[in-house]
């Protein structure tokens, strides 16, 4: 049973334009986001949160949206560059909840950012 | 700052061997948990320590073990290796709880079972 799902395990966009990385999680219980990047042969390097309390967070080219009652999330980054093209993997932890799981991940979006 | 560094990188074993994987997390931080990446299940969650006490434990069988030491280092162990065992093993150290988000990852170790 995967509680949190990347249904597009890949996603092209143009240099220059937005990208939107989408995940949805089925457990209430969370109440924590994340989102990582993995380069080829590189751990996953942390990239932005959000917690239940906002529904936005933003840094830089890189804002996530956070709907709780549809249980979504979404990371976009405006403008799209060369170096933005790897792994993004959504996360979700609860951290109020007692949850004894770590984070859990989904499986990731492939991002190709084309020039 | 030295980053997350796991040993070793690569390597190959049969099936029923075991293997002990080592991880040293940043400096000054205290948990340190570990996943397990393959291309059919994503990233998923093994066990996390803390102040050398397992606090988290995922859902793995248990051939699957860890242990921290006082210096906070890691290793993992697996043992009666299987085919399926075959895997991107990520370390990842944070300053507390490995719930709270910023997770500092290894390179990783990548085991082969034939």
């Amino acid at each position: 049973d995967q509680q949190v799902k990347q249904n597009s395990p890949s996603l092209s966009v143009q240099e220059g334009r937005i990208s939107i990385l989408n995940c949805d999680y089925t457990n209430s219980m969370f109440d924590y986001f994340l989102w990582y990047k993995k380069y080829p042969a590189e751990g996953p390097t942390f990239l932005i949160s959000i917690s239940s309390i906002k529904d936005k967070n933003e840094d830089g080219r890189f804002t996530v949206f956070l709907n709780k009652s549809a249980k979504h999330l979404s990371l976009h980054i405006v403008p799209s560059q060369p170096g933005d093209s790897a792994v993004y993997f959504c996360a979700a932890s609860a951290l109020g909840g007692g949850g004894a799981d770590g984070l859990t991940f989904g499986k990731g979006t492939h991002l190709i950012i084309q020039p | 700052k030295a980053g997350v560094t796991q040993t070793p990188r690569y390597l190959i074993k049969t099936r029923g061997q075991q293997v002990t994987l080592s991880c040293s997390p940043i400096s000054g931080h205290r948990s340190v948990s570990w996943y397990q990446q393959t291309p059919g299940q994503g990233l998923q969650f093994l066990f996390e320590y803390f102040s050398e006490t397992q606090r988290n434990k995922g859902n793995f069988p248990g051939r699957f073990s860890g242990r921290q030491f006082s210096n906070s280092r890691s290793e993992m162990n697996v043992s009666t290796l299987e085919l399926g065992d075959s895997a991107l093993y990520l370390c990842a150290s944070s300053l507390d709880t490995a719930r709270t988000g910023e997770l500092f990852f290894g390179e990783g170790s990548r085991l082969t079972v034939l």
